[in-house]
């Protein structure tokens, strides 16, 4: 079975610009999230999404980010204006929505806003 | 009180020791936890989950549930070089509202 999907793998961008980051989660899964990880604040859960409703954006640092789940396979995380401060790991993550299930990781995007 | 709290070590074992990583968590009605593993550029990759007080073994790691206490640890017997990675707990509060500690940093040296 294909697992989370996450593209791009790699996003190098001059601050200022706008940055799509996207998601298809495994098939079958209700539950979606991004999460942010960097060095000092370690992972941070941004928002999620239940049955493609967006459920807790507490996460979102700044009206800056902003997500969409259009469909049950798609989902996009996306920053504009960028600024160096928001260069991290980006993770999007699925579970199935029976029972208390892990979460399954995508790869990441590794973000780097120069 | 952060909700998921963790050593951030870094902890160093032996090759062949065990190593004891623990978590506590703050919201008392959280019902499942669970432990991931990260290596270094990697995502997090699930090892373990617990959902009842007590211990669950999967080769050579346990999980242990404490619910009156808040906590939760994880065994590594024989711990190899390739065990070295962070260890994340993470306490799914409900809803698969799921919360991560800032994660264990284990060496195992050869």
């Amino acid at each position: 079975d294909a697992g989370v999907i996450q593209s791009p793998r790699h996003e190098v961008t001059e601050m200022g610009q706008e940055v799509t980051l996207r998601c298809k989660p495994i098939s079958g899964h209700d539950y979606l999230f991004w999460y942010r990880q960097t060095m000092m604040r370690g992972l941070e859960l941004l928002i999620y999404f239940n049955n493609n409703v967006p459920i807790d954006d507490s996460g979102m640092p700044e009206d800056r980010f902003s997500a969409k789940m259009p469909n049950a396979s798609f989902s996009t995380l996306k920053i504009q204006p960028s600024e160096p401060r928001d260069s991290a790991v980006y993770f999007c993550a699925s579970s199935h929505r029976v029972g208390n299930q892990p979460q399954h990781f995508g790869d990441g995007t590794r973000l780097s806003i120069l | 009180q952060k909700e998921v709290e963790q050593n951030s070590g870094p902890l160093s074992v032996p090759e062949g020791a065990i190593a004891s990583l623990n978590c506590t968590y703050s919201d008392r009605g959280s019902q499942s936890f669970f432990w991931y593993r990260q290596y270094s550029g990697k995502s997090p990759e699930l090892i373990m989950f617990i959902y009842s007080n007590g211990d669950k073994e999967d080769g050579r790691f346990t999980a242990q549930l404490n619910k009156a206490s808040q906590y939760v640890s994880l065994l590594i017997r024989d711990s190899q070089p390739s065990d070295s990675a962070t260890y994340l707990c993470a306490v799914n509060r409900g809803n698969n509202d799921m919360r991560f500690g800032a994660g264990t940093r284990l060496t195992v040296k050869p």
